[in-house]
C-alpha cells in the first residue's frame, strides 16, 4: 500500500520568506509526528497529532512555526520568515494510534535550505 | 535532559564481517526502545520495537537485544553486506514523555 509521502522534496527558499511543507500519512493512521534533522544532529521532535488535535506545541523551536492537520489526515508545517537555521531535513511519520509501542512509518523527508 | 548516546558515531566493515553497536539511554522510567534504519536518500524504516527487559528480537540477519535495567540496546549485525550501509537510530521512550528521543545515530558502511 501507500507510504507517507512528503512534498516537496527540496526546498530552497530566501531568508524572510515563509514555506509550507506538507505531509500525507499511511490511511488510517490517527497519529502523525513531524521532526527535523539538522547538520550533525539527531531527529529533534517538533509536534505531534491525535486526529487534528494537537495537545503539545511546545517542541516547535519558535512561533515562527505552526503546524495543521486537517481531514484526519493530510498535515503541513508552516515556517514563517524563514532564517538560515531553519535549514534541515523535515521528517514526517505517522503510526496506527498515539502509542510508541507501534514503530513509526517515516516519509523520505523534505530537505530545505534557507539561503 | 533526556539523552540517548549511540557508539559508535560511525563505522566500517568488510562485506562478511558481524557487527554490532550499541545505543543508550536513562534506565529509570523505560516504555518502548525503537530501531531504525535510514538509508541515504530514503525513508527511515522500522527495525524494532522493544518493550521488556531481556527481549530478543531478530529480523534476517539483524537482531538486537535490550536490557532496560542498565539502559542500553545492542543492534547486531551477521554477515554484513553493502546493502547494510546505512545510518541506524535508535529512539527511546520515557514513561510520562509524549515524545520519543532520537539518538544521533551510527553510519554504517560496508565495503565489498
Amino acid at each position: 500500500g501507500a507510504g507517507v509521502s512528503q512534498s516537496p522534496s527540496n526546498k530552497v527558499t530566501e531568508k524572510g520568506k515563509d514555506v509550507e511543507l506538507r505531509c500525507d500519512p499511511i490511511s488510517g493512521h490517527t497519529a502523525l509526528y513531524w521532526y527535523r534533522q539538522s547538520l550533525g544532529q539527531g531527529l529533534e521532535f517538533l509536534i505531534y497529532f491525535q486526529g487534528n488535535s494537537a495537545p503539545d506545541k511546545s517542541g516547535l523551536p519558535s512561533d515562527r512555526f505552526s503546524a495543521e492537520r486537517t481531514g484526519g489526515s493530510v498535515s503541513t508545517l508552516t515556517i514563517q520568515r524563514t532564517q538560515q537555521e531553519d535549514s534541515a531535513v523535515y521528517l514526517c511519520a505517522s503510526s496506527p494510534a498515539y502509542d510508541f509501542t507501534y514503530e513509526q512509518y517515516f516519509g523520505p523527508g523534505t530537505r530545505l535550505t534557507v539561503t | 535532559i533526556l539523552n540517548v548516546e549511540q557508539s559508535p558515531q560511525s563505522l566500517h566493515v568488510q562485506e562478511g564481517d558481524s557487527t554490532n553497536f550499541t545505543c543508550s539511554f536513562p534506565s529509570s522510567n523505560f516504555y518502548a526502545l525503537h530501531w531504525y534504519r535510514w538509508e541515504t536518500a530514503k525513508s527511515p524504516e522500522a527495525l524494532f520495537v522493544m518493550t521488556l527487559n531481556g527481549d530478543e528480537k531478530k529480523k534476517g540477519r539483524i537482531s538486537a537485544t535490550l536490557n532496560t535495567k542498565e539502559g542500553y540496546s545492542y543492534l547486531y549485525i551477521k554477515g554484513s553486506q553493502p546493502e547494510d550501509s546505512a545510518t541506524y537510530l535508535c529512539a527511546f521512550w520515557k514513561g510520562g514523555s509524549e515524545k520519543l528521543v532520537f539518538g544521533k545515530g551510527t553510519k554504517l558502511t560496508v565495503n565489498p
